[in-house]
């Protein structure tokens, strides 16, 4: 069982819309979550952390965690055509250094 | 100006030939990261060090070699042993005293 599961999609949405981005967990005692963007060909950067159940929003973007479920989504609201890209998911697990991430969810905004 | 840098960005190794790829950071910070990103595959872990003179393996450290000399510097070697070696390479760093990741702008990695 992969440690960090994302639908890779193709996700595509209308400019305006609002795009969301799902990804589960196995590790249930895990304490650090994030979302990255990556546009192709160029390295990850970081857009939310995560650390409580609830939802934490910053701008247009809004994480969402729910350890009991061990769900944490991404919700990009008034989606631009400059977010498509492909968004991370990335794991902090309780008993470790190491990070695990997700496969990754291409995301394309149609103008 | 602050960051991560990496070199070269583009990379190419002939079949028997051990390359390295650096990875330096201004940042102070503590821990520092290797990844490897194959398409649809996401990022894979090779090794990480949380202080100087000590790294661990990740999950695929098979084939790539990494010293921690001084806190600033990461370098990853990979050797004639890594088979399958063409992917992009990403460093990445972080404070001891927090969690979040950053990364360099990566490495590309071509077999001739």
């Amino acid at each position: 069982q992969k440690e960090v599961e994302q639908n890779s999609g193709p996700l595509s949405v209308p400019e305006g819309a609002i795009a969301s981005l799902n990804c589960t967990y196995s590790d249930r005692g895990s304490q650090s979550f994030f979302w990255y963007r990556q546009y192709s060909g160029k390295s990850p950067e970081l857009i939310m952390s995560i650390y409580s159940n609830g939802d934490k929003e910053d701008g247009r973007f809004t994480a969402q965690l729910n350890k009991a479920s061990q769900y944490v989504s991404l919700l990009i609201r008034d989606s631009q055509p400059s977010d498509s890209a492909t968004y991370l998911c990335a794991v902090n697990p309780f008993t470790g250094n190491q990070f695990y991430f997700g496969t990754g969810t291409s995301l394309t905004v149609i103008p | 100006d602050g960051g991560i840098t990496q070199s070269p960005k583009y990379l190419f190794r002939k079949e028997g030939q051990n390359v390295t790829l650096s990875c330096e950071q201004n940042l102070n910070h503590d821990a520092m990261y290797w990844y490897r990103q194959d398409p649809g595959q996401g990022l894979r872990l090779i090794y990480y060090s949380q202080i100087v003179n000590d790294f661990q393996k990740g999950d695929i450290a098979e084939g790539y070699s990494v010293s921690r000399e001084k806190k600033e510097s990461f370098p990853l070697t990979v050797t004639s042993a890594q088979k399958n070696p063409t992917a992009f390479y990403l460093c990445a760093s972080k404070r001891q005293d927090q969690e979040t990741q950053y990364f360099g702008p990566g490495t590309r990695l071509l077999v001739l």
